[in-house]
């Protein structure tokens, strides 16, 4: 069965600080994985890691996937409290369809 | 430029009635996809299709049925509401494959099954 796992499921920071999130996944015929950032509603969409684009960056944020691990991480440097938010992994396995972890929750405090 | 419109965005059933939840893009996308998310879980995809008239199950498709007869519009039915179906449901769309694309959700319709 094709499973996506979060860790940690839960992170509580200051501001300021760097923090890593892992996701790691067990799917056959992987295609993509694809990081989401929900905070009151629904995910808006982060970035998309393929085998011919394994390292994303976007301002404060970055994620590189380890196609050899079966593992992603995503790393939110200097954080700040709008960072605060759930951070849901996504790989896609079968043509259409994603299958989404569990999710990191992440409180930044000031 | 209204994007993936979902109704109603709450909603509280009693245990057996039956209820649609309404998802409408104006993107003219062909993939459209309807999940649902547990108190701290992630999402769990109920039924997704590809265009109109083609529709699949997704992880979690039990106790609810879905229909696609234009490209705008794809509904998610329930039939026999039971308290393991409160959760938020989103419905989002896609041009093709979520791989191509990023995915444009709606912002969700909260149901409480009592």
């Amino acid at each position: 069965e094709d499973k996506v796992v979060q860790s940690p499921l839960s992170l509580v920071v200051h501001e300021g600080d760097t923090v890593t999130l892992n996701c790691s996944y067990e799917v056959t015929n992987f295609r993509s994985l694809l990081w989401y950032k929900q905070e009151k509603k629904a995910p808006t969409f982060l970035f998309m890691l393929t085998s011919s684009g394994i390292e994303k960056k976007s301002g404060r944020l970055s994620s590189i996937l380890d196609k050899k691990e079966l593992s992603s991480i995503l790393n939110i440097t200097a954080t700040q409290t709008g960072d605060s938010a759930i951070y849901l992994c996504a790989v896609e396995a079968a043509t259409d369809k994603l299958i989404f972890g569990t999710g990191t929750r992440l409180q930044v405090f000031p | 430029n209204a994007g993936v419109t979902q109704t109603p965005k709450f909603r509280i059933l009693k245990i057996g009635q039956s209820m649609t939840l309404q998802c409408t893009q104006d993107m003219n996308h062909n993939y459209m996809y309807w999940y649902r998310q547990d108190p701290g879980m992630g999402l769990k995809l109920i039924y997704y299709s590809v265009g109109a008239g083609i529709t699949d199950k997704g992880e979690v498709p039990n106790g609810y049925n879905v229909s696609r007869s234009t490209t705008e519009d794809f509904p998610l039915r329930l039939e026999l509401a039971a308290p393991s179906q409160t959760s938020v449901y989103f419905c989002a769309s896609s041009w093709t494959s979520a791989t191509n694309e990023k995915l444009f959700f709606g912002s969700g319709t909260q149901l409480s099954v009592l």
